[in-house]
């Protein structure tokens, strides 16, 4: 049981947008501690694909956004792609843990 | 370039004990805090262990604490993992990942290295 929960999965065709919820706790999200999310290909090291919220790493499309609001954050993905089918994760700082926290992670299907 | 490469990780038997690294480059390692992630199969991320830049401070997740120790040696730029007392439930990859100056975000990440525990 993962601190953070995010959707299992979900899906869309190409073209489409996509939305991944993350929703945590008062000692992390709630706390004021930023959200960041990361994209895991199979084989390959995980990517961070935004940080602080809402902030891309130089190199990642602004198909890619994210938001927080509260105890909970959100990433939107624009315009799917095929190679967009990947494992997506939010993570945040736990103050009550004195670490980092995950989500359980969410499958994209591009259809 | 920013690299980080994980080694060591292999085969051991429950209750035994396994030194994993993670060589860094492309960075003034010193400067950087840094941890171990892990992904057990088919599950999620899970973050295991922090240490500062200084090697001053360690943290650890309770499911690990008091068997493994994170340590560092700024001279060969290179973090390590003692993992002691395996358990199957260890079985995993496990990821070296850097803390981005200022931040909270883990901007860099190695590509990992399996640990099976199993007799």
């Amino acid at each position: 049981q993962s601190v953070l929960t995010q959707p299992p999965s979900v899906s869309g065709a190409p073209g489409q947008r996509v939305t991944i919820s993350c929703s945590g706790g008062s000692s992390n999200i709630g706390a004021g501690y930023d959200v960041h999310w990361y994209q895991l290909l199979p084989g390959t090291a995980p990517k961070l694909l935004i940080y602080d919220n809402t902030n891309r790493p130089s190199g990642v499309p602004d198909r890619f956004s994210g938001s927080k609001s509260g105890t909970s954050a959100s990433l939107a993905i624009t315009w799917l792609q095929a190679d967009d089918e990947a494992d997506y994760y939010c993570q945040a700082y736990d103050r009550s843990l004195s670490g980092w926290v995950f989500g359980g992670g969410t499958k994209l299907t591009v259809l | 370039e920013v690299q980080l490469v994980e080694s060591g990780g292999g085969l051991v038997a429950p209750g035994g004990s396994l030194r994993i690294s993670c060589a860094a480059s492309g960075f003034i390692f010193s400067r950087y805090e840094m941890n171990w992630v892990r992904q057990a199969p088919g599950k999620g991320l899970e973050w295991i262990s922090y240490i500062s830049s200084s090697g001053s401070t360690e943290y650890y997740a309770d499911s690990v604490k008091g068997r493994f120790t994170i340590s560092r040696d700024s001279a060969r730029n290179s973090l390590s993992l003692q993992m002691n007392t395996l358990r199957a439930e260890d079985t995993a990859v496990y990821y070296c990942a850097r803390v981005k100056s200022g931040g909270l975000d883990f901007d860099y990440w190695g590509q990992g290295t399996l640990v099976t525990v199993s007799s």
